[in-house]
């Protein structure tokens, strides 16, 4: 497995701020996701975050909302832009092992929006 | 699009029971992940799975991969307080993509 790590782990924002997450593997990594999960619901893909290229996004989530950057295999990062209330959620950042076939998470930004 | 559909939706047991529950697709995939995840945490996987019909534990933990490859079944044996959590499955097809679906979760009190 791998060690990932997340900052910020929490944070309450105003309405209208944008907030960075960054996510920070241990080890080199061929895939990497950003996922939403809402209070009490499961977890979404937001988008997988490529090494050298632009970010595959999911329906209903769009660049100019969540951009995301993937400079080097190592390290991504989630913006969260004009945030509103309904943002407010736990975001979580996920690594594929080339050839592994599992998945693993990091221990998530809880987001809250006034 | 894929739904994964996951039962029970919250199980109150009590320490030293047996749990079981499990997760179903309408279509195939080709991978099952078992994850678990405690509050204010991220989920962490349990057990992967990548063969219809494979059983395999991880301590008191056995998930089976269902041999139409349309479910998958986690079972916890003498359950004890730290199992508390939501449990989460997650599928992929593999189909031209490497996204995972996850299931609605199942969440697990034990009654003391």
């Amino acid at each position: 497995s791998a060690v990932i790590s997340q900052k910020p782990s929490r944070d309450i924002c105003q309405r209208g701020t944008s907030l960075t997450i960054q996510c920070q593997v241990d080890s080199q990594v061929t895939m990497m996701f950003w996922y939403r999960q809402q209070p009490g619901q499961s977890l979404t893909l937001i988008a997988t975050a490529n090494q050298g290229s632009e970010a595959t996004y999911e329906s209903g989530f769009v660049i100019d909302k969540f951009p995301i950057s993937r400079p080097n295999l190592t390290f991504s990062t989630l913006t969260v832009s004009n945030m509103s209330p309904e943002d407010s959620s736990i975001y979580l950042c996920s690594v594929d092992f080339s050839g592994k076939d599992t998945q693993y998470f990091g221990p998530g930004t809880r987001l809250t929006v006034l | 699009g894929q739904q994964l559909n996951q039962s029970p939706q919250s199980m109150f047991i009590q320490e030293g029971e047996d749990v079981s529950m499990n997760c179903t697709s309408s279509s195939i995939f080709n991978t099952w992940l078992w994850y678990k995840q405690d509050p204010g945490e991220g989920p962490v996987l349990l057990i992967a799975l990548y063969k219809a019909g494979e059983l395999t534990s991880n301590g008191r933990l056995t998930a089976q991969f269902g041999i139409t490859r349309k479910d998958s079944f986690l079972n916890i044996s003498a359950s004890i307080p730290s199992d508390v959590g939501i449990y989460f499955c997650a599928g992929r097809s593999n189909f031209g993509n490497e996204k995972l679906t996850f299931g609605t979760g199942t969440r697990l009190t034990i009654i003391p």
